[in-house]
């Protein structure tokens, strides 16, 4: 059974500091990895997605890698802003079309 | 298109009633998914569909729980009776294997 963890759980940090989030997987037979943002109260907005033939996906101030072999993801914020505050989940897809979720890595950025 | 829709927002019930969710998706995309959201264990993935036709219900806690999906713009989630345990976001996601869309979740209190 697919399991999916994130660290740190949390994490605060003044403006400007550059971010790795870090998330692992025990199955490396993955179809893709998605990086969401969920915001206080609401839904899930997705950020990233690197297919399993990928390495990494960029995206403005984010980068997301991935390696299968080892079973983990980084994602990575450049200059963080106030406004990145928020919690960011990693979900490992299969084949079976499904999304497993990590447990998230609760984001603060103070000014 | 206004993304995937799911009403009520907030949903406060005494335990032992009926509860109903519902879920609008984004037409034209083949997949629907069910999640619940808690504190204790993130997201869990309780059923999905393809083509309106229920693919995988393992995650469904119990029998009290029914999902149904009548055509591809209409989803339901009902939950018979309701215990304070069922407590919970839950959303509804839609679209295809790397491009999924959440909605914005039913936060349900049962008391």
């Amino acid at each position: 059974k697919q399991e999916v963890t994130q660290i740190p759980a949390a994490l605060s940090v003044p403006e400007g500091e550059n971010l790795v989030l870090n998330c692992s997987f025990t199955d490396s037979a993955i179809y893709n990895l998605q990086w969401f943002r969920q915001d206080p109260g609401k839904g899930l907005t997705s950020l990233l997605l690197i297919q399993s033939s990928q390495r990494e996906q960029t995206s403005g101030r984010l980068n997301a890698s991935l390696d299968k072999s080892s079973g983990r993801s980084t994602l990575y914020i450049a200059a963080s802003q106030p406004g990145d505050s928020a919690t960011y989940l990693c979900a490992v897809g299969d084949n079976t079309d499904k999304l497993i979720f990590g447990t998230g890595t609760r984001l603060q950025v103070f000014p | 298109d206004a993304g995937v829709i799911q009403s009520p927002r907030h949903e406060v019930t005494e335990m032992g009633q009926e509860v109903t969710l519902r879920c609008k998706p984004i037409s034209g995309h083949d997949y629907l998914f069910w999640y619940r959201q808690t504190m204790m264990r993130g997201l869990e993935l309780l059923i999905y569909f393809n083509n309106n036709v229920p693919i995988d219900d393992s995650g469904m806690p119990e029998d009290r729980f029914s999902a149904k999906m009548p055509n591809a713009s209409f989803s339901t989630l009902k939950i018979q009776p309701s215990e304070p345990r069922d407590s919970a976001v839950y959303f509804c996601a839609n679209g295809f294997p790397g491009g999924y869309t959440f909605g914005s979740g039913t936060r349900l209190t049962v008391v």
